[in-house]
């Protein structure tokens, strides 16, 4: 089955114990984007990556690190998280088509909460 | 880089009136544009897109109407159910390759249906 695979799926944790969210693929997508969703403020965008090896920021890289070292996996890595980093993280991936980004697929996503 | 804005925030409407949802981006090089449909605890998921080269697409009972002119699109939702009741995103991009074929997406809008 065709999926974008987030874990974990919920997490409480601690200010500034890093952890890793992890993000698969198996659709052989190039395209690959961390979201963050906050009441109000829709899908704030941290990082994306075209392609391996390729990682941009989004609109809310701080506090973040990505890595895209192997096609389907993009690991969302919280050095030292901080309580304004409790939000509903989604993880999506899209082939290209022609000359968009064509359609994105999202995991089901991950609640973070950090005490 | 693109900025995309969405309007309304909220909108309420009774079973099988229609529902329209704005948004204007600002970058006249964007030439796709999508909207995903989010229902209370699920994932985003495409409902429609539209590709530059179009004025309107239609499937069933939503519709996307694109002004290139006036740089925005909207889309359209007749006969609305409650089942339509949802936060709508749309989003644009420009040609995939680069940091300018990211795609951007607008704040949401939360449609609600009334039986």
């Amino acid at each position: 089955e065709a999926q974008v695979t987030q874990n974990p799926r919920y997490l409480i944790t601690v200010t500034g114990k890093k952890l890793t969210v992890t993000c698969s693929q198996n659709m052989n997508h190039e395209y690959m984007s961390w979201y963050r969703q906050d009441p109000g403020l829709g899908l704030r965008q941290i990082y994306y990556s075209m392609n391996v090896e390729v990682t941009d920021k989004g609109d809310v890289p701080e506090g973040y690190k990505v890595s895209r070292k192997e096609k389907r996996n993009f690991p969302l890595i919280l050095e030292s998280p901080s309580p304004n980093q409790t939000s509903l993280y989604f993880c999506a991936s899209s082939q290209p088509t022609g000359r968009t980004t064509g359609e994105l697929f999202f995991g089901e996503g991950s609640r973070l909460t950090v005490l | 880089g693109e900025n995309v804005e969405q309007h309304p925030s909220t909108l309420s409407v009774q079973e099988g009136d229609s529902a329209v949802i704005k948004c204007t981006y600002s970058d006249s090089a964007s030439n796709y544009f999508p909207w995903y449909k989010q229902e209370l605890g699920k994932r985003p998921q495409l409902i429609i897109d539209i590709r530059s080269n179009v004025g309107e697409k239609k499937d069933q009972r939503i519709a996307v109407t694109l002004n290139k002119t006036a740089k925005h699109f909207s889309l359209h939702i007749t006969e609305t159910q409650p089942e339509d009741s949802a936060v709508y995103f749309c989003a644009a991009s420009m040609n995939y390759g680069g940091s300018q074929g990211n795609l951007i997406f607008g704040k949401g809008t939360k449609l609600s249906v009334k039986p």
